[in-house]
């Protein structure tokens, strides 16, 4: 069964300086990976998304992930963070029979002024 | 398009109670599911559909009741409530499978 890892419960970034968030995950397939952003009393919202290919994928709001394979990683990056980037962020990671995501537990983002 | 919308957004329920948690999508989107989301745990699938007609369980099923009779709903059916099951529920959906899923806001279910 596949499982996700995200070590960092929180992480406190200044503002305008870079992020990356950690996310490690188990699954004997190819993974289908994604990032997803919570904002404080909503939903999840899709940052980004690996299938197959290019293993540097782009998101929406300025962010990025790598995909490495032999590391079992995709961690999410941003060159600059802003203080809207304030959030709840979770890695998942999707079975081959595309009818489950498997969520880590998330990793809350504080910006400082 | 509304998009995922959920009601109601707060429920306060005494414990052996039920309810139903509603779930609607206006996207024509076949893949609907439940989480819910508990503090350091993340989101747990509950129930998910493939399409009318069709649900199947997730990763924590147990006192959770669901069917799909239509596209756009997906109602989760809470039978005898427990305070075990307070907690934040999501409802989500998507266009074939389970991936690129589109989430409501939300239902804070709290059980006394």
């Amino acid at each position: 069964a596949q499982s996700v890892t995200q070590p960092d419960i929180h992480i406190t970034v200044s503002e305008g300086a870079s992020l990356e968030l950690r996310c490690n995950y188990s699954y004997g397939a190819t993974p289908y990976l994604f990032w997803y952003v919570q904002s404080p009393g909503q939903g999840l919202q899709l940052l980004l998304k690996y299938f197959s290919g290019d293993t540097l994928v782009q998101g929406i709001k300025g962010f990025e992930a790598e995909f490495k394979r032999s590391q079992s990683s995709f961690n999410l990056r941003k060159p600059s963070v802003h203080w809207s980037d304030a959030a709840e962020y979770f890695c998942a990671v999707g079975n081959t029979g595309f009818q489950k995501l498997v969520f880590g537990t998330g990793t809350r983002l504080l910006v400082s002024p | 398009n509304a998009g995922v919308t959920q009601t109601p957004k707060f429920q306060v329920l005494k414990t052996g109670q039920s309810m139903t948690l509603q779930c609607a999508q206006d996207m024509n989107h076949e893949y609907m599911s439940w989480y819910r989301q508990d503090p350091g745990m993340g989101l747990r699938l509950i129930h998910y559909s493939v399409g009318a007609g069709i649900t199947d369980q997730g990763e924590v099923p147990n006192g959770y009741n669901v069917s799909r009779s239509t596209t756009e709903d997906f109602p989760l059916r809470l039978l005898s409530a427990a305070p075990s099951q307070t907690s934040v529920y999501f409802c989500a959906s998507s266009g074939m499978t389970a991936y690129e899923q589109y989430f409501g806001p939300g239902t804070r279910l709290t059980v006394t």
